[in-house]
This record gives structure tokens, sequence and C-alpha cells, in this order.
């Protein structure tokens, strides 16, 4: 149980072009998603909290409007990467918070964007 | 200083061997314990989920937290090259509220 899907797991795209990274809870629903960028040999860096329904809360230094974040649904969220740029590249990964009060998350298994 | 210090390594430790990973924290708020592993290119797997103080044990891992030291631990025994990845500490308040991570520490487990 507690199953987290990424898709794309990689994309290389062109600067200026926009990507959209899905994440799907596939056994249970979340109602909080969680999104993080992670750089080579470094720890995982929360970008956003989304609660679905409810617009997305960034973390201080993260443009909102360069990191468009959707939950639409109880098991799935989007982080659409607007008007991409090479320092845009990196690893993006998406958990989930479990159910039952529990607070652990689970993670997608990450996608790896390159902007060229 | 960072709320949670954790040594990034790397370690190296032969196989079968007992591997201890730590790390500190200094908010006295969290109440959630974590550790996850982590291989290269891979997202995080969750390996433990503690509470309160004291031991948890699954398989061959162990997981210790003291509240009062406000440090926790992973113990790993026999491990194998298997195990070889990146470990993270992570914790919080409860609540929903938003993880903290160490920096990973990176193990090698050689033949």
């Amino acid at each position: 149980g507690a199953v987290v899907s990424q898709h794309p797991s990689w994309v290389i795209c062109k600067s200026g072009t926009s990507v959209k990274i899905e994440c799907r809870s596939l056994d249970f629903q979340a109602t909080t998603m969680f999104w993080y960028r992670q750089f080579p040999k470094q720890s995982l860096m929360l970008m956003a909290t989304s609660n679905e329904g409810s617009k997305a809360t960034y973390e201080q230094g993260v443009e909102k409007d360069k990191f468009l974040i959707n939950h639409a649904s109880l098991t799935l969220s989007t982080l659409t990467v607007t008007s991409a740029h090479p320092e845009d590249s990196s690893f993006y990964i998406c958990s989930a918070r479990g159910t039952g009060g529990r607070d652990e998350q689970f993670f997608g298994p990450g996608t790896r964007l390159t902007v060229l | 200083q960072k709320e949670v210090e954790q040594d990034p390594g790397p370690l190296s430790v032969p196989e079968g061997a007992i591997v201890s990973l730590n790390c500190t924290y200094s908010n006295s708020a969290f109440q959630y314990f974590m550790w996850y592993r982590q291989y290269s290119r891979k997202g995080p797997e969750l390996l433990m989920y503690t509470y309160s103080s004291g031991n948890k044990e699954d398989g061959r891992f162990t997981a210790q937290v003291d509240k009062s030291s406000k440090y926790i631990s992973l113990f790993i025994r026999d491990s194998q090259p298997s195990d070889s990845a990146t470990y993270l500490c992570a914790m919080n308040q409860g609540g929903g509220n938003k993880l903290t991570f160490g920096t990973g520490t990176q193990l090698k487990v050689e033949l």
C-alpha cells in the first residue's frame, strides 16, 4: 500500500516552454501533497504544500507564478513549470501524506527535468 | 544552526557490519520521526516511522528516539550491498505539518 506515482519520469524541453508533472496516490486518498526539488548530492527542498481543493502554500523564495500547483482531486496533484529555463533543471519529487492520523509522507519516484 | 543535523558521510562499511546512522535536532516541538532510504535518481522510500521515545524494530532495522537528548538513530544489522544508499532522517510537529529533513548520510556497504 501507500504507492505514489509520478509522470513523466524524465523530460527534456526547450527553454521557454512549460512542463507539467503529475503526482498520483494510487491506493489511498491524499488530502495533502507536497512538492520538493532536489539538486545533486543535496537534500530535499520543499517547494510547496498542496491541499485538495484549495490554493497551494509556497515556501519562501519559491515563485508561485512560475511553479503552478493544482490539486484538483484526492489522488492527483500537478506541478507546472512555466517558461522553463536551464536553471529550473532539477529532480522534482512529490509526496503524499498518509491517512489515519499518521504523519509520514510517501514519495513518488521523482521526475528529472532538463531544460536546454 | 540547522534545525536538523546529519553527518553527510560518506560512510563505508564491510558487508555484515552493523551500521549506525544519527541525527540531532534543536526543535523540541518535533514529535514524529522518520527514516527514509533514497537510491540514486529515485524518490525516498519510508523505512521507519516513530512517535515516542524508545526503540522500534522492523527486520534488520531499528529506530531509536531519545527526545530528552534530541537525538535519533537508525541501526542496520547484517548490512548488505543493497543497503548502499543515502539515508535521510525527517521529523515534524504532527498535524500534517511539513517535514524537516536532515542532509542525508551516504552509505556504502562493500563486499
